[in-house]
């Protein structure tokens, strides 16, 4: 029944050590999203796969970059981790039909990552 | 990019009373779709209601209901007959014509036993 799969749920890495999160859904959705989201607070949008179409935020920082090989999996690959990288990092897809017709977005239950 | 208020950090209820989520946005698009979404403590987000602008009716689901004033930017989720399973943060959000959400800052919601 899983429909938008993260894994791992938690990601321990190094300060400067390259890390990967990846996505997954069965739902055929063809919008996925990267969003951050720190304690407390709402979740950022990183960036957003529109088929493969790529569209990023104007804030998101060059160390973060995204792939997506193919319609049902998306990647989040954080170059040189920080410190303050540290958070929750939550998939998200939704189906875009058309102006009038849009789903909702479905979640994922969230990668944490700790950088030491 | 548009902004999405959330005046209220923290609200509480008693079970089975009625307590009133507000949002706040602000956009120059005509056409958009608004959300509240749930994120209970640890566990995964999940839509509670959605409302499009084009629609002057207000959303119902069940003991949801937002009050939509397109003209005041306005957007407030009810919960009637609060349940302690309703205890969770709630974020209201906005879709963009091009794709993209963005989400206020979260209320956290506390049911009261």
């Amino acid at each position: 029944d899983a429909m938008v799969i993260q894994n791992p749920r938690y990601q321990v890495t190094q300060f400067g050590k390259p890390v990967t999160l990846s996505c997954s859904q069965t739902l055929n959705h063809n919008v996925m999203y990267w969003y951050q989201q720190k304690s407390s607070q709402a979740p950022k949008l990183l960036f957003h796969y529109y088929d493969k179409d790529f569209n990023n935020e104007a804030d998101t920082p060059d160390n973060f970059q995204s792939r997506r090989p193919n319609t049902s999996f998306c990647f989040l690959d954080i170059r040189s981790p920080g410190l303050g990288d540290a958070a929750m990092y939550l998939c998200a897809t939704s189906e875009f039909i058309g102006r009038a017709r849009v789903s909702e977005q479905y979640f994922g239950p969230g990668t944490r990552l700790t950088v030491t | 990019a548009q902004t999405v208020t959330q005046s209220q950090p923290e609200m509480s209820v008693q079970e089975a009373e009625t307590v009133t989520l507000s949002c706040t946005y602000d956009t120059s698009e005509s056409d958009y779709y608004l959300f509240w979404y749930k994120q209970p403590p640890s566990r995964q987000m999940i839509l509670v209601i959605r409302q499009e602008a084009y629609k002057q009716q207000n959303a119902t689901e069940n003991r949801f209901s937002v009050n939509f004033q397109k003209a005041a930017k306005s957007f407030s989720l009810k919960i009637s007959d609060s349940q302690l399973g309703d205890a969770a943060m709630y974020f209201c959000a906005y879709r963009s014509t091009g794709n993209q959400f963005y989400f206020g800052t979260g209320t956290s919601l506390t049911v009261i036993p």
